[in-house]
């Protein structure tokens, strides 16, 4: 497809692991992107892969690329409350542009 | 650096009206994003500029929308006139590069009458 997918909704219990799955459209992006979004404010980067990277990690992140389906994913272990925001998958794409998904609204319950 | 400053932060005004959002990117930043936010529509770039020039306006949604960028340090998106579907948080955003990490202000949150 055109467009990069996610799906637009994630409720979790403090505590348990999220993970938030976006497809992208590009098989040459170079660069994928998590920004996170909290109420009232802009979009701010989260973390981002080099497209030769299967996994990168940095503390309660693991980002995972699956380039052969397209896919990526962002798991956010020990989930807290402060976690709550809206999480969107971007992609560089080949033709110098850059793709957005529509966000992935993550609430985390007590 | 005080990160990309818009303004203002909440605007209502009535149809027909005329709106004018503001921005100041980062200094040394040589893109400049405008986005427009909404739940139906999620994410969308209305236009961007490189070194004050616009590159890509194609995302503008009609003619009642225009964006000028006079210096590497200002941008003005201006919708004239307003319509009740203009309601929406607009972003702007910059960057080094086209690709690179975006840096996003806190949006300006129109409602339109």
């Amino acid at each position: 497809g055109e467009d990069v997918e996610q799906s637009l909704f994630l409720s979790v219990r403090e505590g348990d692991s999220s993970v938030i799955n976006c497809t992208y459209t590009d098989s040459s992006s170079t660069y994928l992107y998590w920004y996170k979004q909290e109420p009232g404010a802009g979009l701010q980067l989260l973390t981002y892969i080099f497209s030769n990277m299967d996994m990168k990690q940095d503390q309660r992140l693991t980002v995972l690329l699956n380039k052969k389906d397209k896919h990526l994913s962002l798991r956010i272990a020990d989930t807290q409350t402060g976690d709550s925001a809206i999480y969107f998958c971007a992609e560089s794409i080949s033709n110098n542009d850059m793709r957005f998904g529509a966000g992935t609204r993550l609430t985390v319950k007590p | 650096d005080a990160g990309v400053i818009q303004s203002p932060r909440h605007e209502v005004t009535e149809m027909g009206q005329e709106v004018t959002l503001r921005c100041k990117p980062i200094s040394g930043h040589d893109y400049l994003f405008w986005y427009r936010q909404t739940m139906m529509r999620g994410l969308e770039l209305l236009i961007y500029f490189n070194n004050n020039v616009p590159i890509d306006d194609s995302g503008m949604p009609e003619d009642r929308f225009s964006a000028k960028m006079p210096n590497a340090s200002f941008s003005t998106l201006k919708i004239q006139p307003s319509e009740p579907r203009d309601s929406a948080v607009y972003f702007c955003a910059s960057s080094f590069s086209r690709t690179g990490e975006l840096f996003f202000g806190e949006g300006s949150r129109l409602t339109v009458l």
